[in-house]
């Protein structure tokens, strides 16, 4: 079945510092792939997303490239801020619902905590 | 503003009692989805339904119930056959289209025992 694999945190950085969260899938269709981010306290909201090989998802100064043939989607950030603290998903969109839809199948989070 | 709305934010469970958990959506949305999360392991999902009326068991739906008798709502209720019911449960919706759609969430409702 569909799977996501990401980086264990929690990761610890200094502001300004380069972010890089590993995410990598396992799929048997031709899925789309999104980033989401979650707050303390709070749900997940959509981060950036890509939905075909070699796309690239770009939101808030986070980037991510759909690579198909290391079956990834590393989130990236040139230079983090303390408000970047937060627990980020990766997630994959393809086990087909009853009904039409697609069933997102989420990775375990990765929080990431940075430091004046 | 179009949204999730889940309630309460935090709910107390006593043994052997069912409690529900409310999420309005004024979104539109078709589809919806209740996820349970756990420190340390992501989201599991719980219960979808695509259409009012149906809904389909998502892969921890043992101990827990649902209903979808409107379009805007789907309430979780979390039966006392749930042995460990404290967690994070998130609400959230999506539109159903050939498109793999983002999903909306609500802000969630944290779920203890007393």
């Amino acid at each position: 079945g569909d799977s996501v694999t990401q980086m264990e945190g929690p990761v610890t950085l200094s502001e300004e510092a380069f972010l890089t969260i590993n995410c990598t899938y396992t799929a048997t269709g031709y899925p789309s792939l999104f980033w989401y981010v979650q707050y303390p306290g709070e749900g997940l909201q959509l981060l950036l997303k890509a939905t075909k090989a070699d796309d690239k998802g770009s939101n808030k100064g986070f980037e991510a490239t759909y690579r198909k043939e290391t079956t990834s989607f590393h989130l990236e950030k040139g230079s983090v801020q303390v408000s970047d603290s937060a627990v980020y998903f990766c997630a994959l969109s393809d086990r087909p619902g009853r009904g039409g839809s697609y069933i997102p199948t989420f990775g375990r989070g990765t929080s990431l905590i940075v430091h004046p | 503003d179009g949204g999730i709305t889940q309630s309460p934010k935090y709910l107390f469970r006593k043994e052997g009692q069912n409690v529900t958990l409310s999420c309005e959506q004024n979104l539109n949305h078709d589809a919806m989805y209740w996820y349970r999360q756990d420190p340390g392991q992501g989201l599991r999902l719980i219960y979808y339904s695509q259409i009012v009326n149906d809904f389909q068991k998502g892969d921890i739906a043992e101990g827990y119930s649902v209903s979808r008798e409107k379009k805007e709502s789907f309430p979780l209720t979390v039966t006392s056959a749930q042995k460990n019911p404290t967690a994070f449960y998130l609400c959230a919706s999506s539109m159903i289209s050939g498109i793999r759609e983002k999903l909306f969430f609500g802000s969630g409702t944290q779920l203890s025992v007393l």
